[in-house]
Protein backbone atom coordinates (compact mmCIF):
# COMPACT_ATOMS: atom_id res chain seq x y z
CA UNK A 1 0.00 0.00 0.00
CA UNK A 2 1.50 3.24 -1.02
CA UNK A 3 1.13 6.51 0.80
CA UNK A 4 2.90 10.10 0.85
CA UNK A 5 2.68 12.22 3.99
CA UNK A 6 3.32 15.93 4.13
CA UNK A 7 4.98 17.70 7.70
CA UNK A 8 5.92 20.59 7.84
CA UNK A 9 5.04 24.56 9.64
CA UNK A 10 1.46 25.59 8.27
CA UNK A 11 2.80 28.93 9.36
CA UNK A 12 5.92 31.29 8.45
CA UNK A 13 7.05 34.83 7.95
CA UNK A 14 7.88 36.44 5.45
CA UNK A 15 11.75 35.62 4.11
CA UNK A 16 11.84 32.98 6.49
CA UNK A 17 12.68 29.54 4.98
CA UNK A 18 10.44 26.79 4.38
CA UNK A 19 11.50 22.71 5.12
CA UNK A 20 8.55 20.16 4.44
CA UNK A 21 9.23 16.65 4.61
CA UNK A 22 7.51 13.87 2.46
CA UNK A 23 7.30 10.66 4.37
CA UNK A 24 6.81 8.03 2.15
CA UNK A 25 5.80 4.10 2.26
CA UNK A 26 5.23 1.46 0.26
CA UNK A 27 7.89 2.12 -2.80
CA UNK A 28 11.49 2.30 -2.00
CA UNK A 29 12.81 5.75 -3.76
CA UNK A 30 16.08 3.94 -4.66
CA UNK A 31 14.14 1.65 -7.03
CA UNK A 32 14.81 2.18 -11.32
CA UNK A 33 12.40 4.48 -12.49
CA UNK A 34 10.94 5.91 -9.06
CA UNK A 35 10.17 9.74 -8.72
CA UNK A 36 8.98 12.13 -6.25
CA UNK A 37 7.64 15.63 -7.03
CA UNK A 38 6.48 18.69 -4.72
CA UNK A 39 3.54 20.73 -6.39
CA UNK A 40 1.26 23.40 -4.50
CA UNK A 41 -1.71 25.07 -4.96
CA UNK A 42 -2.60 28.23 -4.08
CA UNK A 43 -6.17 28.81 -2.26
CA UNK A 44 -8.45 28.53 -4.99
CA UNK A 45 -5.77 28.40 -7.75
CA UNK A 46 -4.58 26.20 -10.47
CA UNK A 47 -1.70 23.19 -9.37
CA UNK A 48 2.18 24.26 -9.70
CA UNK A 49 4.53 22.11 -10.54
CA UNK A 50 8.07 22.71 -7.96
CA UNK A 51 10.46 20.09 -8.47
CA UNK A 52 11.13 16.47 -8.79
CA UNK A 53 14.03 13.51 -7.31
CA UNK A 54 14.49 10.37 -9.18
CA UNK A 55 15.44 7.59 -7.96
CA UNK A 56 19.14 8.14 -9.35
CA UNK A 57 19.23 11.50 -7.41
CA UNK A 58 18.68 13.63 -10.64
CA UNK A 59 16.58 16.94 -9.27
CA UNK A 60 14.82 18.90 -11.68
CA UNK A 61 13.17 22.51 -10.55
CA UNK A 62 10.39 24.69 -12.20
CA UNK A 63 12.12 27.40 -13.94
CA UNK A 64 10.46 30.59 -12.13
CA UNK A 65 11.56 28.89 -8.51
CA UNK A 66 14.69 27.51 -9.05
CA UNK A 67 16.92 29.96 -7.24
CA UNK A 68 14.85 29.80 -4.10
CA UNK A 69 14.35 25.31 -4.23
CA UNK A 70 15.87 22.64 -2.95
CA UNK A 71 15.00 18.88 -3.25
CA UNK A 72 16.86 16.04 -1.76
CA UNK A 73 15.73 12.69 -0.85
CA UNK A 74 17.32 10.49 2.29
CA UNK A 75 16.47 6.62 0.51
CA UNK A 76 16.68 5.21 4.13
CA UNK A 77 14.28 6.93 6.17
CA UNK A 78 11.78 6.98 3.23
CA UNK A 79 12.02 10.67 2.79
CA UNK A 80 12.05 13.62 0.27
CA UNK A 81 12.50 17.20 1.16
CA UNK A 82 11.53 19.88 -0.19
CA UNK A 83 13.32 24.07 0.94
CA UNK A 84 11.85 27.06 0.17
CA UNK A 85 14.10 30.41 0.62
CA UNK A 86 12.84 33.94 1.42
CA UNK A 87 8.87 32.71 1.52
CA UNK A 88 6.43 35.69 0.88
CA UNK A 89 2.48 35.96 1.35
CA UNK A 90 2.38 34.78 -2.25
CA UNK A 91 3.69 31.37 -1.51
CA UNK A 92 0.89 30.85 0.93
CA UNK A 93 -0.56 27.25 -0.52
CA UNK A 94 -1.05 24.17 -0.24
CA UNK A 95 1.66 21.77 -0.77
CA UNK A 96 1.77 18.24 -2.06
CA UNK A 97 3.87 15.54 -2.57
CA UNK A 98 3.64 12.89 -5.33
CA UNK A 99 4.84 9.60 -6.69
CA UNK A 100 5.21 9.17 -10.71
CA UNK A 101 7.13 9.64 -13.22
CA UNK A 102 4.41 9.48 -16.21
CA UNK A 103 1.74 10.63 -14.15
CA UNK A 104 1.26 11.41 -10.37
CA UNK A 105 -0.47 8.02 -9.22
CA UNK A 106 -0.10 8.78 -5.33
CA UNK A 107 -0.52 12.09 -3.71
CA UNK A 108 -0.44 12.76 -0.72
CA UNK A 109 -2.90 14.66 1.47
CA UNK A 110 -1.11 18.24 0.81
CA UNK A 111 0.05 20.56 3.58
CA UNK A 112 -1.50 24.15 3.94
CA UNK A 113 1.57 26.58 4.68
CA UNK A 114 0.63 30.37 5.44
CA UNK A 115 2.77 32.63 4.88
CA UNK A 116 2.02 35.96 7.40
CA UNK A 117 4.01 38.13 9.18
CA UNK B 1 8.66 25.94 -21.00
CA UNK B 2 5.72 23.98 -22.44
CA UNK B 3 2.90 26.27 -22.20
CA UNK B 4 -0.56 24.45 -21.71
CA UNK B 5 -4.09 26.40 -22.57
CA UNK B 6 -7.39 24.56 -20.95
CA UNK B 7 -10.64 25.14 -21.78
CA UNK B 8 -13.51 25.82 -21.17
CA UNK B 9 -12.37 27.23 -16.95
CA UNK B 10 -15.94 26.66 -16.57
CA UNK B 11 -18.35 23.99 -17.85
CA UNK B 12 -21.88 23.77 -16.60
CA UNK B 13 -23.85 20.96 -17.29
CA UNK B 14 -26.08 18.41 -16.34
CA UNK B 15 -26.15 14.36 -15.34
CA UNK B 16 -25.65 12.31 -17.71
CA UNK B 17 -24.22 15.09 -20.73
CA UNK B 18 -21.24 14.09 -22.55
CA UNK B 19 -18.92 16.54 -21.70
CA UNK B 20 -15.47 17.30 -23.44
CA UNK B 21 -12.64 19.06 -22.27
CA UNK B 22 -9.59 20.44 -24.17
CA UNK B 23 -5.97 21.00 -23.54
CA UNK B 24 -3.44 22.44 -26.02
CA UNK B 25 0.32 22.50 -25.71
CA UNK B 26 2.45 25.25 -26.95
CA UNK B 27 4.70 22.47 -28.60
CA UNK B 28 4.28 18.99 -29.25
CA UNK B 29 4.73 17.09 -26.75
CA UNK B 30 3.60 13.48 -28.46
CA UNK B 31 1.18 11.44 -25.90
CA UNK B 32 3.07 12.50 -22.69
CA UNK B 33 0.11 13.99 -21.43
CA UNK B 34 -2.17 12.92 -17.99
CA UNK B 35 -5.53 13.99 -16.45
CA UNK B 36 -6.50 14.53 -13.05
CA UNK B 37 -9.48 15.38 -11.08
CA UNK B 38 -9.85 17.41 -8.26
CA UNK B 39 -12.61 17.66 -5.67
CA UNK B 40 -12.65 20.64 -2.99
CA UNK B 41 -10.49 20.05 -0.27
CA UNK B 42 -8.77 17.09 -1.97
CA UNK B 43 -5.63 15.72 -3.23
CA UNK B 44 -6.12 15.42 -7.26
CA UNK B 45 -6.67 12.12 -8.81
CA UNK B 46 -4.61 10.30 -11.51
CA UNK B 47 -7.59 9.64 -14.18
CA UNK B 48 -5.60 8.80 -17.84
CA UNK B 49 -2.10 8.87 -18.23
CA UNK B 50 0.28 8.02 -21.81
CA UNK B 51 -2.70 10.71 -22.77
CA UNK B 52 -5.59 7.73 -23.41
CA UNK B 53 -4.44 4.81 -21.05
CA UNK B 54 -6.83 4.89 -18.03
CA UNK B 55 -5.54 4.08 -14.64
CA UNK B 56 -6.67 1.50 -13.08
CA UNK B 57 -9.70 2.11 -10.98
CA UNK B 58 -11.24 4.63 -12.92
CA UNK B 59 -14.72 4.15 -14.68
CA UNK B 60 -14.75 3.49 -18.31
CA UNK B 61 -17.10 6.82 -18.61
CA UNK B 62 -13.72 8.44 -18.75
CA UNK B 63 -11.87 8.44 -21.68
CA UNK B 64 -8.63 10.69 -23.07
CA UNK B 65 -7.27 11.08 -27.15
CA UNK B 66 -4.95 13.31 -28.99
CA UNK B 67 -0.96 13.76 -29.65
CA UNK B 68 1.05 16.35 -30.46
CA UNK B 69 -0.31 19.37 -29.47
CA UNK B 70 -4.20 18.79 -29.21
CA UNK B 71 -5.74 16.62 -26.12
CA UNK B 72 -9.56 15.52 -25.44
CA UNK B 73 -10.73 14.51 -21.98
CA UNK B 74 -14.07 13.23 -22.53
CA UNK B 75 -16.62 12.11 -19.69
CA UNK B 76 -19.29 9.85 -21.72
CA UNK B 77 -22.04 10.44 -19.47
CA UNK B 78 -21.72 12.65 -16.19
CA UNK B 79 -22.41 11.00 -13.50
CA UNK B 80 -22.99 13.29 -9.51
CA UNK B 81 -19.71 12.13 -8.51
CA UNK B 82 -17.94 13.58 -11.27
CA UNK B 83 -18.50 17.54 -10.95
CA UNK B 84 -15.25 18.34 -10.36
CA UNK B 85 -12.04 19.76 -11.07
CA UNK B 86 -10.11 18.64 -13.97
CA UNK B 87 -6.61 19.10 -14.59
CA UNK B 88 -4.37 18.24 -17.82
CA UNK B 89 -0.06 17.68 -16.93
CA UNK B 90 2.29 17.16 -19.61
CA UNK B 91 5.62 15.11 -18.77
CA UNK B 92 7.40 15.64 -22.05
CA UNK B 93 9.98 17.49 -20.67
CA UNK B 94 11.12 19.83 -17.37
CA UNK B 95 9.96 21.61 -16.41
CA UNK B 96 6.53 19.80 -15.82
CA UNK B 97 3.47 22.35 -16.30
CA UNK B 98 -0.64 21.82 -15.09
CA UNK B 99 -3.30 23.26 -17.38
CA UNK B 100 -4.96 26.12 -15.29
CA UNK B 101 -8.09 23.94 -14.19
CA UNK B 102 -11.53 23.09 -16.23
CA UNK B 103 -14.31 23.61 -13.36
CA UNK B 104 -17.52 21.06 -14.02
CA UNK B 105 -20.36 22.29 -12.28
CA UNK B 106 -23.59 21.31 -11.72
CA UNK B 107 -26.30 23.22 -14.58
Amino acid sequence: QVTLRESGPALVKPTQTLTLTCTFSGFSLSTSGMCVSWIRQPPGKALEWLALIDWDDDKYYSTSLKTRLTISKDTSKNQVVLTMTNMDPVDTATYYCARGYSGYDYWGQGTLVTVSS
Amino acid sequence: AIWMTQSPSLLSASTGDRVTISCRMSQGISSYLAWYQQKPGKAPELLIYAASTLQSGVPSRFSGSGSGTDFTLTISCLQSEDFATYYCQQYYSFPRTFGQGTKVEIK
